[in-house]
Formats: C-alpha cells, structure tokens, sequence
C-alpha cells in the first residue's frame, strides 16, 4: 500500500476553512484515498473517502488532484470540536486489515 | 446507543492475571477487529477476523488470543497480563459487502492498566 506524508501539526481559526493537505505520490489506481480523526483518546473517526473524483459529506470535501498524487480535505468551518488528529491513509477496497495510522495531523482549532 | 461497544471502558489489572476485553456491535458487519493504541503513537492491529469462523494475526498477536463468538462478539484475552500491555485498546468493524468495505467504525475503546 502507498505511504502518505502529511504536516505534523496545523493551526486554524474558528469559523475558518481548515485544509488539510496530504502526499501520496507513490498511489497505484486501484487504491483509495481515506481521511480518519482521532480526537483525543476516543476511537478513531471514519470522515471521508474517495478514488479519483472529489467527495463531499456532511463533514467534509476530498479534493484528490488529477494525478492523485496528493490530495486535501477541508473542514469548511472550523469549531473547536474539529481539534484531533487527522490521518490520511492510502488502501485497497478489501484491504481495511491493513489500515495502519500514522502519526497524521494534529489539526488545533482556536478562538 | 453506540454501534461498536466494548467493555470495560477501564480496568486495572496485576502482572499475570487473565483479563478479558468484550466487544459487540450491532451494525450487521462481517469483519471484526483489535487495535491497541500506546500513548502518542498510532494503532497497532493485534487480531482481525473475516467471519466467525476466520481468525487472523496482526502485527503485535504474541500475548494475546481472541474468540468469535457470534458474528457480532469479538473478545480479546490476554491470558497473563504483562505491564507493557498497558496500552488503550479498541475494537472495530467493517463490512466488505458494502461500497465502502474499507470503512472501520471503532468503538470508544478500553484503558487496560497492568501494575
């Protein structure tokens, strides 16, 4: 499976956009693109998932470039709730036994 | 109620005891799983399970055992507790059936202390 690269740790607005970026250049076709939280000591948070095309739910956007080299989620804005650690994780469909997590993104929204 | 429910949400425990996590969810999923998060770092798969008759190690088995019981139970053992066992532990689901068959629902996992 792809590696991904993401920031340690971001800071954003309350109220604000948050975008977070991920590198995944390494991503064969038939792999997916997976964005989890993780706020602190509860269990990890499915947000949103996607292959080529960009995704929207009620929690977030996948932006996935054309190359899908890298991708973005955003948070379109912010609350405090929003601070956790956000994972970018590269799988096939019928993989889920190797989801591994990362160290992510400490994303912390402030006032 | 929460989909994915695990108990004890804490326990502390003495170095050789044999100690228990439960785990049942109630969203119809095949696939069952453990993790155990040391503080600060990610998740570690110990044992996953495709259906009740299908056992599987993960990265970290050695120590531990797991029991399907139904297709909804998924127990963790530790059969002699050890302090670096200390760790939260969490237990998933995921259903490969459906579209988005890499989806990992967790439960709100189970601080586990040994001393």
């Amino acid at each position: 499976d792809a590696k991904t690269t993401q920031p340690p740790s971001m800071d954003c607005a309350e109220g604000r956009a948050a975008n977070l970026p991920c590198n995944h250049s390494t991503i064969s076709g038939n792999e997916y693109v997976y964005w989890y939280r993780q706020i602190h000591s509860q269990g990890p948070q499915y947000i949103i998932h996607g292959l080529k095309n960009n995704e929207t739910n009620e929690m977030a956007s996948l932006i996935i470039t054309e190359d899908r080299k890298s991708s973005t989620l955003i948070l379109p804005h912010a609350t405090l709730r929003d601070t956790a650690v956000y994972y970018c994780i590269v799988l096939r469909t019928g993989t889920a036994s190797k989801l591994t997590f990362g160290t992510g993104t400490r994303l912390q929204v402030t006032l | 109620d929460a989909d994915v429910t695990q108990t004890p949400r804490n326990r502390i425990t003495k170095t050789g005891k044999r100690i228990m996590l439960e785990c049942s969810q109630t969203k119809g999923h095949d696939r069952m799983y453990w993790y155990r998060q040391d503080p600060g770092l990610g998740l570690q798969l110990i044992y996953y399970s495709f259906d009740v008759k299908d056992i599987n190690k993960g990265e970290i088995s050695d120590g531990y055992s797991v029991s399907r019981q139904a297709q909804a139970k998924f127990s963790l053992s530790l059969e002699s507790a050890i302090p670096n066992q200390t760790a939260l532990y969490f237990c998933a689901t995921s259903d490969l059936r459906r579209r988005s068959g890499n989806t990992i629902y967790f439960g709100e996992g189970s601080w586990l202390t040994v001393v």
